[in-house]
């Protein structure tokens, strides 16, 4: 079945610097999604990707839909305290509606 | 708007026992997800549902797990009887449509089954 690999699997930061994540894939999506899950809730929805190459910004994340689209990078500017949590890459078959799911990269930031 | 509601928050069962777990979707949303989540791992689907039809359960282990959507608002999914393996977050999720470019899955806060 489709696998999707994140890494790193987790990350200790301080405040204020950059984070960058990626996704790979062994099969090809028409769309890319970025989630964050805090503990005790389900994961939350922070950027969708829908073309290959797409670069799409929301606040101080940043993602990017691999030409190849099997891979995509989130990036984070700046980080805070509030960024803590389980960043999950997931791809999706666009007609299904059905969403495959990597394993997540834990971030931790100092303050 | 309220979000995806599920009930109970947490559970602990001892194996071979039954449990069942409640979704309620956003207001108007048409599809309705199932996912399994062990600790570490992300969110893999059980089960699909367009309305009150099964849209895609291959994932669903079908001996024991089962999942019901009848009126095509709220869902019940059931574990009868649960192995240790079982022990895991089950999530609820539910977008507008079910497909195409921009429909969006909303997730519910899940539940945390332990089985002993």
């Amino acid at each position: 079945g489709q696998q999707l690999n994140q890494s790193p699997q987790s990350m200790f930061i301080q405040e204020g610097e950059d984070v960058s994540m990626n996704c790979t894939s062994s099969s090809i999506f028409n769309t890319w999604l970025w989630y964050k899950q805090d503990p005790g809730e389900g994961p939350v929805l922070l950027i969708a990707l829908y073309k290959a190459g797409e670069l799409t910004s929301n606040g101080r994340l940043t993602a990017q839909f691999g030409i190849t689209r099997k891979d995509s990078f989130l990036n984070i500017s700046a980080s805070i305290p509030s960024d803590v949590g389980i960043y999950f890459c997931a791809g999706r078959d666009t007609n299904a509606g059905k969403s495959t799911f990597g394993d997540g990269t834990t971030l931790t930031v100092k303050p | 708007e309220a979000g995806v509601a599920q009930s109970p928050r947490y559970k602990i069962i001892e194996k071979r026992q039954s449990v069942a777990f409640w979704c309620n979707p956003i207001s108007g949303h048409a599809t309705l997800y199932w996912y399994q989540q062990i600790l570490g791992q992300g969110p893999k689907l059980l089960i699909q549902f367009q309305n009150n039809g099964v849209v895609d359960d291959s994932q669903l282990p079908k001996d024991r797990f089962s999942a019901e959507r009848l009126k095509g608002v709220d869902s019940t999914l059931k574990i009868q009887p649960a192995k240790l393996e079982d022990s895991a977050v089950y999530l609820c999720a539910s977008s507008q449509v079910g497909g195409g470019p921009t429909d969006t899955q909303y997730f519910g806060p899940g539940t945390r089954l332990t089985v002993l």
